[in-house]
């Protein structure tokens, strides 16, 4: 069965840095989504994307965050200058169509950790 | 907005019986989604049932079912004949009908299988 990918698995940096976790969506999915989880808290939703556009994202999705798809397979999540804070699992989703019901397939999240 | 709540950050239960895992949300809108997730150790989150909240009949998944009452807000989720591959968190998910696709998690559910 086709899996939503992730890399790296972990990434530590130092405060300050630029840092880029990518994913690979599962082939014929249109949605994409980054969800992030700060270690003892919920999973909490990021931004959304379709059509090479954000369609929808949260407060904690500052300036600081940007998303893109660049060759049309990544799909990346770019943190410009990282604060501690931002230490947490980041977990990228993927769905196929439009629509509250249909599924959104998880990758195995990148652990971020902000030294 | 919706607010999703998992009373139970800890349960177990013996292999082969039933265990029962508790949600209740809290949404403005008409019409949405429940899901639950399984994440086992290291891998990433699946869907293991999903429930549309227009359906009074509760979803079902071979040994996992679900309990909807939608006046209380409350879906809790029922595994039986618990397997030790079940061990994993749960997080229970909602997710509105139209116009966001964002889903809204729970703080999950730790379940150990005891053999």
């Amino acid at each position: 069965e086709p899996e939503v990918t992730q890399t790296p698995s972990h990434q530590v940096t130092q405060m300050g840095q630029e840092v880029i976790l990518r994913c690979v969506p599962i082939s014929n999915h249109l949605y994409f989504y980054w969800y992030r989880q700060i270690l003892g808290q919920k999973v909490e939703f990021l931004v959304s994307f379709y059509n090479n556009e954000i369609s929808e994202k949260s407060e904690i999705f500052d300036d600081q965050f940007s998303v893109e798809r660049p060759d049309g397979s990544n799909f990346t999540l770019k943190i410009r200058s990282t604060k501690l804070e931002d230490s947490a699992m980041y977990f990228c989703a993927t769905q196929r169509l439009a629509g509250g019901w249909d599924t959104q397939y998880f990758g195995p999240g990148t652990r971020l950790t902000v030294l | 907005a919706q607010t999703v709540t998992q009373s139970q950050p800890e349960m177990s239960v013996q292999e082969a019986e039933t265990v029962t895992l508790s949600c209740t949300y809290d949404t403005s809108e008409s019409d949405y989604y429940l899901f639950w997730y399984k994440q086992p150790p290291s891998r990433q989150m699946i869907l293991v049932i999903r429930q549309e909240a227009y359906k009074q009949q509760n979803a079902t998944e071979n040994r996992f079912s679900v309990n909807f009452q939608k006046a209380a807000k409350s879906f809790s989720l029922k595994i039986s004949d618990s397997q030790l591959g079940d061990a994993a968190m749960y997080f229970c998910a909602s997710k509105a009908g139209a116009g966001s696709y964002q889903l809204t998690f729970g703080k999950g559910t730790k379940l150990s299988v005891i053999p």
